[in-house]
């Protein structure tokens, strides 16, 4: 089965500063989704960045870029010039049919 | 256009009564999905659809635990009796076929408390 890894727990970033998620997976699979969401307080599953697996190219969405290393089953988010409103829990998906979460990070933003 | 909708957004029960939970997925999605969230086990996947039909149902906890989508536009998770282990926020969400984005949109949840 596959499995979505997410080994920090917590994390904490300076307002303007920039951050590192982590994530790995284990898949046998060579074509697979993977996805970034965000959960604010309000519990709402947010869209932050896809990558699709077939392409070598790392997506970036604004201050939001990702670091895929797909032989070694990486998947990090880095959130540049970090804002308030970037605080909340960060979920690392991975997705052929069905979509598997990690554990999650909780990032707070210190002003 | 409309998200996914869920209801309710909170219920309280009483240990072994019946709780239904109802999803309406976004129009012309063909994927379903029912997770639970807790904070000792994070997000659950309990049972995907394709095209209405139950795929992959292992992630139900046991016999308590039923879902149907009768059609393409609702889909039911039911658990009967509940027990307060089955308190949680429970999670619905659609998504197109994989040729597409491959991005699950999600619900609000609906936040379960059994007493």
């Amino acid at each position: 089965a596959q499995t979505v890894t997410q080994s920090q727990p917590e994390m904490s970033v300076q307002e303007a500063e920039t951050v590192t998620l982590s994530c790995t997976y284990d898949t046998s699979e060579s074509d697979y989704y993977l996805f970034w969401y965000k959960q604010p307080p309000s519990r709402q599953m947010i869209l932050v960045i896809r990558q699709e697996a077939y392409k070598q190219q790392n997506a970036t969405e604004n201050r939001f870029s990702v670091n895929f290393q797909k032989a070694a089953k990486s998947f990090s988010l880095k959130i540049s010039d970090s804002q308030l409103g970037d605080a909340a829990m960060y979920f690392c998906a991975y997705r052929t049919n069905d979509m598997r979460f990690g554990a999650g990070t909780r990032l707070t933003v210190k002003p | 256009d409309a998200g996914v909708i869920q209801s309710p957004r909170h219920e309280v029960t009483e240990m072994g009564q019946e709780v239904t939970l109802r999803c309406k997925p976004i129009s012309g999605h063909d994927y379903l999905f029912w997770y639970r969230q807790t904070m000792m086990r994070g997000l659950e996947l309990l049972i995907y659809f394709n095209n209405n039909v139950p795929i992959d149902d292992s992630g139900m906890p046991e016999d308590r635990f039923s879902a149907k989508m009768p059609n393409a536009s609702f889909s039911t998770l039911k658990i009967q009796p509940s027990e307060p282990r089955d308190s949680a926020v429970y999670f619905c969400a659609s998504s197109r076929g994989l040729t597409n984005t491959g991005e699950l949109f999600f619900g609000e949840g609906s936040r379960l408390t059994v007493l």
